[in-house]
């Protein structure tokens, strides 16, 4: 069985550092692209980043580009994303998710598995 | 950035009805359009991938069409337990996108 599970939330203060992970187990971990997305309170879903299986080929939306970055120790199945500068718009739930499709070295962008996300409150 | 514009923003409709929502992509997505369902509390669920291909274990009453940039979701008969907010997403850029939700719930 499939399984993400997201930690490392907490509140923080604007200008601060959080780091975030997700510790997946029931599939082989390297060979899958993953992604966070989150949702601000009452809002939509937003992608953050995607890193692929083999870690080579990452991405970001422009609004944490610079900001965040996306990282995996697939010795220990584990999804970060080290998050810095932080806004009170970057308050959120993380979730991350993993790709459907089995693509070591890209990204495919369907979502199969969630997590069921950590908190992130970005206020002073 | 592609831009994904869902409609309507809120729906009611009985059970039974047919209900249907649609995405607008900002520009030609080919394919490569999702749709989610996410109930209150919880992580989104994929329901169709690549448009129009039901996800396995997802009930036949949901279906999806299109291509380009125009798409169409569908739930044949509403029951109950569709109640929830739906999503499409792109992934024809790798900066995926998603629509802005579409919130449904029964009248």
């Amino acid at each position: 069985e499939v399984q993400l599970l997201e930690s490392g939330g907490g509140l923080v203060q604007p200008g601060g550092s959080l780091r975030l992970s997700c510790a997946a187990s029931g599939f082989t971990f390297s060979n899958y692209a993953m992604s966070w997305v989150r949702q601000a309170p009452g809002k939509g879903l937003e992608w953050v980043s995607v890193i692929s299986g083999s870690g080579v080929s990452i991405y970001y939306a422009d609004t944490v580009k610079g900001r965040f970055t996306i990282s995996r120790d697939n010795s220990k199945n584990t999804l970060y994303l080290q998050m810095n500068s932080l806004r009170a718009e970057d308050t959120a739930l993380y979730y991350c998710a993993k790709d459907r499709d089995q693509v070591i070295a890209v990204a495919v962008g369907t979502f199969d598995y969630w997590g069921q996300g950590t908190l992130v409150t970005v206020s002073s | 950035d592609i831009q994904m514009t869902q409609s309507p923003s809120s729906l009611s409709a009985s059970v039974g009805d047919r209900v249907t929502i649609t995405c607008q992509a900002s520009q030609d997505i080919r394919k490569y359009l999702n749709w989610y369902q996410q109930k209150p509390g919880k992580a989104p669920k994929l329901l169709i991938y690549d448009a129009s291909n039901l996800e396995t274990g997802v009930p036949s009453r949901f279906s999806g069409s299109g291509s380009g940039t125009d798409f169409t979701f569908t739930i044949s008969s509403l029951q109950p337990e569709d109640i929830a907010t739906y999503y499409c997403q792109q992934y024809d850029s790798l900066l995926y996108t998603f629509g802005q939700g579409t919130k449904l719930d029964i009248k």
